[in-house]
């Protein structure tokens, strides 16, 4: 099994700002995962985050827009870059240890004004 | 694309009364499907987790069946009650390790 801390757990921010979200994890795993939950959805992935290489983005999300740092086994964050209430939502990252389920934070609930 | 599908988007049952949810995919290669619950405003609750090499999972009153060959997985939920509201959700792990979500059945169990 894996436990995630997810920090913060919510925030509101002015449009134009940034906020980096943090994800630790209790054991170290390969790949961390980064989702979004847009109000009244399902969770899109936006990227893969993977140490020591640069993270894997899906189609639809850039690094300028979401850049993520890995700078080990155990850590991730995500930052979300010149927002807009658009990127209200829930992010939350993810883990899948070898064989078993996968695993998530609890989510950082984004409000944008 | 890889895509998971599920039916129906919403759902409304008198408590008591057995149902089943529908999730498709479309890619066979799969790792894993794991079925989630959320509440309202809160996290994922993992409810089962089918490995491709076996049919179905079972917790009590939720069954999870697996079809790859046909790309369906289905969850079961017995004698349902009005704690069983909420959204459940289909996850399908590939060989990639990404998951990718269906956009949930939304169930509202009427007491």
């Amino acid at each position: 099994s894996a436990v995630i801390s997810q920090k913060p757990s919510r925030d509101i921010c002015q449009r134009g700002t940034s906020l980096t979200i943090q994800c630790q994890v209790d054991s170290q795993v390969t790949m961390m995962f980064w989702y979004r939950q847009q109000p009244g959805q399902s969770l899109t992935l936006i990227a893969t985050a993977n140490q020591g290489s640069e993270a894997t983005y899906e189609s639809g999300f850039v690094i300028d827009k979401f850049p993520i740092s890995r700078p080990n086994l155990t850590f991730s964050t995500l930052t979300v870059s010149n927002m807009s209430p658009e990127d209200s939502s829930i992010y939350l990252c993810s883990v899948v240890p070898m064989n078993t389920e996968a695993f998530f934070g609890q989510g950082t609930r984004l409000t944008v004004v | 694309k890889q895509e998971v599908t599920q039916i129906p988007a919403a759902l409304s049952v008198p408590e008591g009364e057995n149902l089943v949810l529908n999730c498709s995919f479309t890619d066979s290669a799969i790792y894993n499907l794991q079925w989630f619950r959320q509440d309202p405003g809160k996290g994922l609750t993992s409810l089962l987790l089918i490995q491709s090499s076996q049919r179905e999972q079972t917790s009590g009153r939720l069954n999870a069946s697996l079809d790859k060959s046909s790309g369906r997985s289905t969850l079961y939920i017995a004698a349902s009650q009005p704690g069983d509201s909420a959204t459940y959700l289909c996850a399908r792990r590939g060989r990639d390790d990404k998951i990718i979500f269906g956009k949930g059945t939304r169930l509202h169990i009427l007491p």
